[in-house]
């Protein structure tokens, strides 16, 4: 039978604003969490990561805030622009279940010039 | 910036046929990755390789699949028999460390294999 895609949420937002991409994952044992920028074509690119004994880390232009009591990852991208168009998934491993990344299901940020 | 490369970009096989999709990882990482996007859905795991042995795999990862480093720096993945379903973008990716030291896995470009 025919394969149903994912409806990907979207975030428009317009160049020079904050972005925020939220995650809920699934595994309460996840004790590392990664979030990766997919751009049209390529492979999912390392933005920023952060381990379980932490709540916030932050990059170069990026934030990563971890809420552990009810499971939810964001990523803050400060000043955005066109170049952060693409699609952003959160990825999760669960403590003792060897190496394997869960991926979310992701979330389409455009931004608007 | 080292980076992960696989070879072919996309290869096009017909239904029966064997498959070798192959990784050159990140030189100094130790673990290896298979993962797999079927179009407009998730990224999903086939199958972790550390000290020249699988470490761990997926449900997807049947006996039509198998991964070998047959030398220092390849990393291969095989299908002996596709199926219209193995049509999807396989990506490798490695890591330099594992266990209680996190670290992130690096993601090739992808191999995009259609099966016709």
């Amino acid at each position: 039978g025919e394969s149903v895609g994912l409806h990907l949420p979207t975030l428009s937002v317009q160049e020079g604003d904050n972005s925020i991409i939220n995650c809920a994952y699934s595994n309460s044992a996840s004790d590392y969490f990664i979030w990766y920028k997919q751009e049209s074509g390529k492979g999912p690119q390392f933005i920023i990561d952060i381990r379980s004994n932490m709540d916030k880390r932050q990059g170069q232009r990026v934030t990563v805030l971890l809420n552990k009591t009810v499971k939810h990852l964001s990523l803050q991208i400060a000043a955005t622009q066109p170049g952060d168009s693409a699609v952003y998934f959160c990825a999760e491993k669960v403590n003792g279940y060897g190496n394997k990344l869960v991926f979310g299901a992701g979330t389409i940020l455009r931004v608007k010039s | 910036e080292p980076e992960v490369t696989q070879t072919p970009s996309h290869q096009v096989t017909q239904m029966g046929q064997e498959v070798i999709l192959r990784c050159v990882p990140i030189s100094n990482h130790l673990y290896f990755y298979w993962y797999r996007q079927i179009l407009g859905q998730k990224v999903e795991f086939l199958v972790s390789f550390y000290n020249n042995e699988i470490s761990e795999k997926s449900e997807i990862f049947d006996d039509q699949f198998s991964v070998e480093r047959p030398d220092g720096s390849n990393f291969t993945l095989k299908i002996r028999s596709t199926k219209l379903e193995d049509s999807a973008m396989y990506f490798c990716a490695s890591s330099p460390l594992t266990g209680a030291f996190n670290q992130p896995q690096h993601f090739g470009d992808g191999t995009r294999l259609s099966i016709l």
